[in-house]
Order: structure tokens, then C-alpha cells, then sequence
């Protein structure tokens, strides 16, 4: 399996552009979840998906990020407009039942926003 | 509210000395609990999990970490660090959904 694919990995924009970062969980999995890196705050949880269906958004920051998930393999989060305080590694990860709750992180995407 | 943390923000180690990473974690019930390395520019990869039953838990690449419910902690340990290990940290909880919280990270430093 190939594992947790993002991307791109790599995204400069500026500020007040729109920003799409792309997530394809591992094959059977029915558990996305969305995470912010950053050196301030560590890994926030922004949002998590189960059988596609959000659950929990409550880590999203502001009505500026959005993500959706409009099949089992295939998972957006959008930032719109970008501004510069939203520079972080966002990762996506996905978990499935019988798991035992293991997360499969994908590599990342840095976003950085000028 | 559950919560984990990691007391050392850096550690610094030679090459063939033992390891030891803290993790303290608050929750009332048996924990589930991670252990996950991150290497520079890559995600996050699982090192061992603890859900149940033996509180020594082995993981991949040498790492082992006990549960000890007396003290709300739930060390890693290497018998002997290998400049490979050089890497980030991070100590996991759940209370069994699947919503992870997470330490703030230990930055593992090898000296040669």
C-alpha cells in the first residue's frame, strides 16, 4: 500500500489567494483526519471524518478553512483567503476500525503564505 | 479533560547511551497511548500503542515503553540510541474515540 498520500508537498501563495490541500487515505480506511504543525502550537486536530461524514470540526480555526470528503478516497481542505499566520505543515492521517486507533500520518504539505 | 505532557522540550544523547523520553498523561480510566516519531520533513510514523494487559511494550526499532497507572506516565526508552534516532517525539492519548491529544514533542538529539 502506498500509504497516505498528500499534496502538493510544498505551497507558496499569497496572501488572500485561495489554498487546496489534497489527501488520499490508505485503502479501506474509514477515519480521516486533518492536523496543523506549527512550532507555537504543536499538532492541532482540525477536523476528523468518519465513512465521510465530518464529526468533529471544532479544531477548525475560522469560517476561512474548510474540508470536505466527497468519497472514501479522496479528502480536500481548503483555506480562502489565505493570510500569512496560516504558514504551517498540515498533515493528513487515516485510521481504521480494528486498528486499534493507530493513526497513519501522510508526509505533509508546507504551506507558506506570503 | 485528558491531556499529556512532555517535559522535556530537548534532549541531548551520545550515540550508544540509553534513552529516555517522559510522557505523563491525565485521564481518569486505562488510556490508550501512543508513542510516535517524526524525522525532519516527514510525518508522523506509530513507534508502539497501549491499550490493555502487559505495561512493557515493545515497539519497532529497538524502542520499548511501560505503563505505569502509579505515576500517569508512559516513558520510551532505547537501551542504546543510534544516530538514526535523531528525531521528534510524540507521546499520544485517547480515551478510546478516535481523537488523538497530543504532548508538545521532545526533540531527540545524537552526538557522535
Amino acid at each position: 500500500d502506498a500509504g497516505v498520500i498528500q499534496s502538493p508537498r510544498h505551497e507558496v501563495t499569497e496572501m488572500g489567494q485561495e489554498v487546496t490541500l489534497r489527501c488520499k487515505p490508505i485503502s479501506g480506511h474509514d477515519y480521516l483526519f486533518w492536523y496543523r504543525q506549527t512550532m507555537m502550537r504543536g499538532l492541532e486536530l482540525l477536523i476528523y471524518f468518519n465513512n465521510n461524514v465530518p464529526i468533529d470540526d471544532s479544531g477548525m480555526p475560522e469560517d476561512r478553512f474548510s474540508a470536505k470528503m466527497p468519497n472514501a478516497s479522496f479528502s480536500t481542505l481548503k483555506i480562502q483567503p489565505s493570510e500569512p499566520r496560516d504558514s504551517a505543515v498540515y498533515f493528513c492521517a487515516s485510521s481504521g476500525i480494528g486498528g486499534q486507533g493507530e493513526q497513519f500520518f501522510g508526509p505533509g504539505t508546507r504551506l507558506t503564505v506570503l | 479533560a485528558q491531556s499529556v505532557t512532555q517535559p522535556d522540550i530537548h534532549i541531548t544523547v551520545s550515540e550508544g547511551a540509553s534513552l529516555e523520553l517522559r510522557c505523563n498523561y491525565s485521564y481518569g480510566a486505562t488510556p490508550y497511548l501512543f508513542w510516535y516519531v517524526q524525522s525532519p520533513g516527514q510525518g508522523l510514523q506509530l513507534l508502539l500503542k497501549y491499550f490493555s494487559g502487559d505495561t512493557l511494550v515493545q515497539g519497532i526499532k529497538g524502542f520499548e515503553a511501560e505503563f505505569k497507572r502509579s505515576q500517569s506516565s508512559f516513558n520510551l526508552r532505547k537501551p542504546s540510541v543510534h544516530w538514526s534516532d535523531a528525531a521528534e517525539y510524540f507521546c499520544a492519548t485517547t480515551s478510546g474515540t478516535y481523537k488523538y491529544i497530543f504532548g508538545t514533542g521532545t526533540r531527540l538529539k545524537v552526538l557522535a
